[in-house]
């Protein structure tokens, strides 16, 4: 069964850089069905779309965020990752990772998700 | 994109039905057959409930319905179970690979 894992530091200070994986096994990251995405939820707050990733590295990204994002594939490790550069408190919230279903536009396998705390 | 309107809250009692609905633009719900719905219990991970408009996963009570008509998709729970408490959120496709959500409904029941 197909389970996604992130990790990565739960506190980041402003200004500085926010960097996350995601590692999936039970199944590839090499395959045509499915984006890899990221997903983040403030606390208290709904979800917010940062955007995907195919496994030939192509992406899409929340145009809102997409001057400070960036999402990267490593097939070999079976992981995708997340940056966002020059983080404020407004990027403190829980991060998730999912599988993106590309003919139902559907996210539906997520990572149990990881807390990030930007504060000094 | 902006981002869809939810309630914020919505309530039933057990064994009743409750509707929440989800309203965008022409260019998410109305443009397309790609609404999610993701249940959320507190402190834990979303749970895919139904996509494209009215599809559920396997694994999913038949309790949960979804329909859209123009610009608005609605979820409908039947048969209210205590169980069924949680935040529930919506999603739309809206071109150009994006995705966005709504604002979540808080499904209290009574």
């Amino acid at each position: 069964q197909l389970q996604l894992q992130e990790s990565g530091p739960g506190l980041v200070k402003p200004s500085e850089t926010l960097s996350l994986t995601c590692t999936v096994s039970g199944g590839s990251i090499s395959t045509s069905t499915y984006y890899w995405a990221w997903i983040r939820q403030p606390p208290g707050k709904g979800l917010e779309w940062i955007g995907n990733i195919y496994y030939s590295g192509s992406t899409f990204y929340n145009q809102s965020l997409k001057s400070r994002v960036t999402i990267s594939v490593d097939t070999s490790k079976n992981q995708f990752s997340l940056k966002v550069i020059s983080v404020t408190a407004a990027d403190t919230a829980v991060y998730y990772c999912a599988r993106r279903v590309r003919t139902e536009r559907t996210l539906d396998i997520w990572g149990q998700g990881t807390m990030v705390t930007v504060s000094s | 994109q902006s981002a869809l309107t939810q309630p914020p809250s919505a309530s039933g009692s057990p064994g009743q039905s409750v509707t929440i609905s989800c309203t965008g633009t022409s260019s998410d719900i109305g443009g397309y057959n790609f609404v999610s719905w993701y249940q959320q219990h507190p402190g834990k991970t979303p749970k895919l409930m139904i996509s494209e408009v009215s599809k559920r996963p396997s694994g999913v009570p038949d309790r949960f319905s979804g329909s859209k008509s123009g610009n608005t998709a609605s979820l409908t729970v039947s048969g209210l179970q205590t169980e069924d408490e949680a935040d529930y959120y919506c999603s739309s496709y809206a071109g150009s690979n994006n995705l966005v959500f709504g604002g979540g409904t808080k499904l209290t029941v009574l």
